[in-house]
């Protein structure tokens, strides 16, 4: 298996724009995991997701972030609008049975 | 509030020789506790989970030691190489497969020079 696949690896964007972020879990995991990491808060889980459905999201800093799961294979991370604080790595985890992570290598989200 | 706190936030050493990291936490109650790695640019690798019931467990040249009574974990590395060098972040479980509840500490960054 290639692991959890994130796109894209690089984003550059202008405050106010629409960013998605893509995920592909490792096939087999129920659980998916939205993390952002910052050099002043660390890893931050951001929404969780078991079976395709939100389960937690209580991270989501505000109604500017949504995520979205349609299927088994794809999951998606919203900004819009995008503002300069939201600047950071965005990493996307699968697993089976939320006990150990599989981490994809993260999208770093730049907005200017 | 549940937190786990590592130290030191970053060290250098020399190719060959061995360190320790040190995690404490305070989270209650406790499940297990994960080690992971994560080179720059990359997202974080486990390197070992631990229940409260272990206390050691090795992945190759890396060893974790768990201390459930007094909350402390650390992670040894031997004969370090070039390629250890990375941050490593200890994470720890209130619930078995709870991936939603855990908490991270905030990471020692290794630097291993020739």
């Amino acid at each position: 298996d290639a692991g959890v696949i994130q796109s894209p690896r690089h984003e550059v964007t202008e405050m106010g724009q629409e960013v998605t972020l893509r995920c592909k879990p490792i096939s087999g995991h129920n659980s998916l995991f939205w993390y952002r990491q910052t050099m002043m808060r660390g890893l931050e889980l951001l929404i969780y997701f078991n079976n395709n459905v939100p389960i937690d999201d209580s991270g989501m800093p505000e109604d500017r972030f949504s995520a979205k799961m349609p299927n088994a294979s794809f999951s998606t991370l919203k900004i819009q609008p995008s503002e300069p604080r939201d600047s950071a790595v965005y990493f996307c985890a699968s697993s089976f049975g939320g006990m150990e992570l599989f981490f994809g290598s993260g999208t770093q989200l730049s907005v200017l | 509030k549940n937190q786990v706190e590592q130290s030191p936030q970053s060290l250098i050493i020399l190719e060959g020789k061995n360190c320790t990291l040190q995690c404490n936490y305070t989270v209650s109650p406790f499940s297990n506790l994960r080690w992971y790695k994560q080179d720059t640019g990359r997202g974080p690798v486990s390197l070992t989970i631990m229940t409260f019931s272990e206390n050691t467990k090795s992945n190759g040249r890396y060893t974790a030691t768990l201390d459930a009574d007094t909350k402390q974990s650390s992670l040894h590395i031997t004969a370090s190489q070039l390629s250890d060098s990375a941050s490593y972040i200890c994470v720890v479980s209130p619930i078995k497969a709870a991936g939603n509840k855990l908490t991270f500490g905030g990471g020692t960054r290794v630097l291993v020079k020739p």
